[in-house]
Formats: structure tokens, sequence, C-alpha cells
């Protein structure tokens, strides 16, 4: 059964400080992956994904993740923290056959001035 | 382009009462997707409308949870009678095309409390 595990409820970093949240999944055959963030108050938001190609996606407010299919994860990282990053972040991955995300229990990212 | 909206935005029922929420889709989405996070833990699919049918409830853990969406537009989602376990956030998603690696554009969700 396809599965994710975010294995940190919450990350904290300093203001300029890299970040990484750590994803790692379940799945048989090729993994369609994505990142989502909630921010208080708001619905999920989509990040990146990853289908296929480059191991290193980019996608907005300056995220990237990246692939490791011989240690099936799918870290999502940042070169220098921003306070406005702050929020839940949420790993998931499509369930192959059905059209239907599979998600981690997210992870709270604190970031500090 | 108007977002997914979900109403309403918080609920507080007492155990055995009923309660509906609805999901607005953005338009011209045929893809409506219902999940629930329980506090703390992951965000779990109920079900899935491709337009006004189910193509997949696997999600649904009861009997007393009834979705509906008549029409293709909107959905409802009915809990009947309530238990305290049904408290979480109740999310809607949608989707144009239902490929899977199309990106779900999610409501701000229904907070729902069960007491």
């Amino acid at each position: 059964a396809q599965s994710v595990a975010q294995p940190e409820d919450q990350v904290n970093v300093a203001e300029g400080n890299p970040l990484t949240v750590k994803c790692t999944y379940s799945v048989s055959g090729n993994p369609y992956l994505f990142w989502y963030v909630q921010y208080p108050n708001r619905g999920l938001q989509f990040l990146l994904k990853y289908i296929t190609g480059d191991n290193l996606v980019k996608g907005s407010y300056g995220f990237e993740a990246e692939f490791n299919k011989s240690q099936t994860s799918f870290h999502l990282k940042k070169p220098s923290a921003l306070v406005s990053d702050s929020a839940l972040y949420f790993c998931a991955v499509r369930d192959t056959g059905y059209n239907k995300l599979i998600f981690g229990a997210g992870t709270r990212l604190a970031v500090h001035p | 382009e108007a977002g997914v909206t979900q109403f309403p935005s918080h609920s507080v029922i007492e155990k055995g009462q009923t309660v509906t929420l609805r999901c607005d889709p953005i338009s011209g989405h045929d893809n409506l997707y219902w999940y629930r996070r329980v506090m703390g833990k992951e965000i779990k699919f109920l079900l899935h409308f491709v337009k006004e049918s189910k193509q997949d409830e696997s999600g649904m853990p009861n009997n007393r949870f009834l979705a509906e969406r008549t029409g293709g537009t909107y959905s409802t989602l009915k809990v009947q009678p309530a238990e305290l376990e049904d408290s979480g956030v109740y999310f809607c998603a949608s989707s144009r095309g239902g490929r899977q690696n199309e990106k779900l554009f999610f409501g701000s969700g229904t907070q729902l409390s069960v007491l």
C-alpha cells in the first residue's frame, strides 16, 4: 500500500539559514510526489511536484525538493528561510491506479527571526 | 478566477446532531475530492467525484457520512448522526482533468467540532 512518512512534527530554523523538511514514501511503480503548504486559516497550496526527469524540482516561493529513488525520499529544501515561510507542510504521493493523494501527517516549520 | 470555497468555516454541534458541509469547486473542474484531517494526523482521503458520479468512495468511514454532487457542480457532505470522533478539519479540493500529475486546488476547510 502507498504511504508517506514525515518523521518530524516540527522543524525550527533561524531566518536566513537553509531549511530541510523530510519526506519518505512507499509506492509501487513510479511515484508522483507533491508538496503542499498550509498557512493559518488557509487551504493547502501547491508548492511543487515531481513526475519524472530531473531529481531537483523547483517550485513556488524559492522552495525546491530533491527526489532520491534509492532512499525513497523527497525532501523539501530552501537555501535561505524567511519568517513568512512558517507554516504547515505536507508531503503527498499520488495513489497509483487511483486519482487521490496520500498525505503525510505534516511538519510544522517555525522560522525564528 | 475564484478558488474552492467551503461553508461553513467552523461548525460546533453536539453528538447526535446532523451537519452538512458544502464545497463549491473552481468552475469547470470536473473532479472534486473530500479529505479530512483529525488533529495532528495525516490528511485522509474520503471520496472523489467526477462530475456527479462517485469515482472512489473508499475512504468514507461509515454510513453516517453521505456525499452528494447533484448536477456536477457543488458538493455536500452530510454527517448524520455526528459522533465525537468525527471532529476534524474537512477539506474539499478540485481539479480539471483528473490526471495523475495534476495538482489539486484546496478550499480553506471546515473545522468541525462535535461535543
